[in-house]
Order: structure tokens, then C-alpha cells, then sequence
């Protein structure tokens, strides 16, 4: 067990619907980030936030956007959902924004779009 | 750019020796390795700096070649438990401003036989 944990685990929806996703980073972790992976693409970064504010982002699409709010949990929004957006959606999270911080993954949510 | 991984698939015995390797074209400041298993979150490995500093698993090694920009992971005495998909993440020397979003690549997927 990581310490970072993400609701729902599963997730079925329709297309042209909007969801959210939600991460809890560990106890004292700051940064927190979004990755997607699915089979043709891999796993792919999306976006960073560290202590509330944005600060990298990958190919995210503009229907998706995310936060990060006071008490450090994250949220990934994605809107008018397509088929090619199921996939998994990990969370992860670090210490502080360095590049020679660890990332630990929470374990997912696997959407799906019908 | 993604990193590449090779070989992309290996087989093994029980007590057999293995080496992933990561090649990437960008200057590097740090390396990170994952294992996953299948529908799991990656778990981390390892993080290997520019420098030569390393953090990470006790019963497993790695190097990191910042001339060539290439890292390699060792699996010895490979037990049922390595089994699964290795990624590496990149992150690359840019001046302080990756601020730790991780490019990965497409994974060597590993399997241990009794």
C-alpha cells in the first residue's frame, strides 16, 4: 500500500458525459500527479500540481482539467467523454516538486466510456 | 520523447539473471524505475540521479550512464515475485523547470517460470 489513495476504482459512463476523479496524496506529500494509461498509448503523463498550484502539464486535452485544493487532494476532471478516453488513471504523488523526489502511485481508477 | 526500452519481453527461470536497459535522447537529470503487475498501480523501484546518487530497493540494482543517457536495471536471482512490466521514467535536465513530470517508456515485460 502506497499511502495515496483514489475513488472510485471503476467507473463506467457514457459518451458526452463528465466525471471526476479523485486522489488523496500521502500523509506530508505536497505534489501530486495525474497519469493515464491505456494500451495504445502507454502510460503518460497529464498534469502536476504542487501545494495548490499547477506546475507541468503533459498532452492533457482541454476537455480535462484537474485541481489541486487546501487540504492537498486532487481532483481530474474530464468532460464530453470519449471512447478513446477509457483507460486507467493513476494518481501519484511526492514530497516536494523535485526531480529527485519518488513518486508513489495510488491504484487507480478504470474508466470506462460506452 | 519517450524513452526506449529494451528487450521489450523476457522469460526466465527461477534463479536466472536479467538486464532492462533505458536509452533516451534527451540529457537526463534523473531516472526512475516501476514495476507493475497487471491491472496494479506501478510500484517504485528505484531513482537514479545525475551524480551517481541512487534510492531505492535493496535487492535490486541499477546504473545510470549520464554520458550515453542510458540506465539499465539488474534483476539477479530472479524470483515468481519479479514478474511483471518495468517501466522507466525520465525526467530530463532542464534547468530546474521539469519539476518531476515523468516520461515513461513502453515497458519490458518480464516473466519468471518456476
Amino acid at each position: 500500500d502506497s499511502g495515496v489513495t483514489q475513488t472510485p476504482k471503476h467507473l463506467i459512463t457514457a459518451t458526452g458525459q463528465r466525471v471526476t476523479l479523485r486522489c488523496s496524496p500521502r500523509s506530508g506529500d505536497l505534489s501530486v500527479y495525474w497519469y493515464q494509461q491505456s494500451l495504445d498509448q502507454g502510460l503518460q503523463f497529464l498534469i502536476q500540481y504542487y501545494n495548490g498550484e499547477e506546475r507541468a502539464k503533459g498532452n492533457i486535452l482541454e476537455r480535462f482539467s484537474a485541481q489541486q485544493f487546501p487540504d492537498l487532494h486532487s481532483e481530474l476532471n474530464l468532460s464530453s467523454l470519449e471512447l478513446g478516453d477509457s483507460a486507467l488513471y493513476f494518481c501519484a504523488s511526492s514530497a516536494r516538486d523535485r526531480p529527485n523526489n519518488e513518486q508513489f502511485f495510488g491504484p487507480g481508477t478504470r474508466l470506462t466510456v460506452l | 520523447q519517450q524513452p526506449v526500452q529494451s528487450p521489450q519481453a523476457v522469460i526466465l527461470r527461477e534463479g536466472e539473471d536479467a538486464v532492462i536497459n533505458c536509452s533516451s535522447s534527451k540529457a537526463l537529470y534523473s531516472v526512475h524505475w516501476y514495476r507493475q503487475k497487471h491491472g496494479e498501480a506501478p510500484v517504485f523501484l528505484m531513482i537514479l540521479l545525475k551524480g551517481g546518487e541512487q534510492k531505492g530497493h535493496e535487492k535490486i540494482s541499477a546504473s545510470f550512464n549520464e554520458k550515453k543517457q542510458q540506465s539499465s536495471l539488474y534483476l539477479t536471482a530472479s524470483q515468481l515475485s519479479y514478474s511483471g512490466t518495468y517501466f522507466c521514467g525520465t525526467v530530463p535536465n532542464a534547468g530546474g523547470t521539469s519539476y518531476g513530470k515523468l516520461t515513461f517508456g513502453q515497458g519490458t515485460i518480464l516473466t519468471v517460470h518456476p
